[in-house]
């Protein structure tokens, strides 16, 4: 059990640039989740998904983001046209079936110059 | 619509006493669990303790606790014996289990043990 990774850890991009991040999950988990953290404050949640099905989006999520789980594994998060406002930790986390524990990657840091 | 409120930006606390931290929620919903995580300054959340809404025991992990007060809509953490290690980010969660699994975070609080 490798944990939930994530990739980059670290994101510099001019405004206007798309970006993607990557998510895998540990490996027998189904359900995947990305969030959002701004210095000081809690996670924000953006969507999760149920093996590939995007069950539920935060309406956070503007049309400038997208995610999607193909095949039920990793997961990607896509912000088009980042803004200064996009800076942030992206988080991703796990959990399987049930279980109420969700496992946590280490985070992706955006940064939008 | 649930809310997690934690009024206690920051925290002090001398090694090897014991510290609250503060947790109030707010749900219509009546199954319901609540969480706390840990993040130290490396970034990544660590589970610490779960309590179900219908669980009519508080939840406790080793030096962790969780106080429970369901009348009150409060599920405060209780650390005993506070290590120098403890000293982090500490974040309270909701997740509602009727028809979502989503997780709602409260804005946190700093812990620092004191040597």
């Amino acid at each position: 059990d490798t944990g939930v990774s994530q990739d980059p850890r670290h994101k510099i991009t001019k405004r206007g640039q798309n970006v993607t991040f990557r998510c895998d999950p540990i490996s027998e988990h189904n359900r995947l989740y990305w969030y959002r953290q701004t210095l000081g404050q809690g996670p924000e949640f953006l969507t999760y998904f149920q093996n590939e099905a995007q069950l539920e989006k935060s309406r956070l999520l503007s049309d400038r983001f997208s995610a999607e789980r193909p095949k039920g594994s990793f997961s990607t998060l896509e912000i088009q046209r980042t803004e200064q406002g996009d800076s942030a930790m992206y988080l991703c986390a796990s959990s399987q079936g049930r279980s109420y524990e969700q496992y946590f990657g280490p985070g992706t840091r955006l940064t939008v110059t | 619509a649930q809310k997690i409120t934690q009024t206690q930006p920051g925290m002090f606390v001398q090694e090897k006493e014991a510290v609250t931290l503060d947790c109030t929620y707010d749900t219509s919903d009546q199954s319901y669990g609540l969480f706390w995580y840990k993040q130290p300054s490396s970034g990544e959340m660590i589970f610490l303790i779960y309590q179900g809404s219908y669980d009519e025991q508080n939840a406790t992990e080793g030096r962790y606790s969780l106080n429970f007060q369901k009348a009150r809509k409060s599920a405060n953490l209780v650390i005993s014996a506070s290590q120098l290690g403890d000293s982090a980010m500490y974040f309270c969660a909701m997740r509602v289990t009727s028809g979502t699994y989503k997780y709602i975070f409260g804005t946190g609080t700093r812990l620092k043990v004191l040597a």
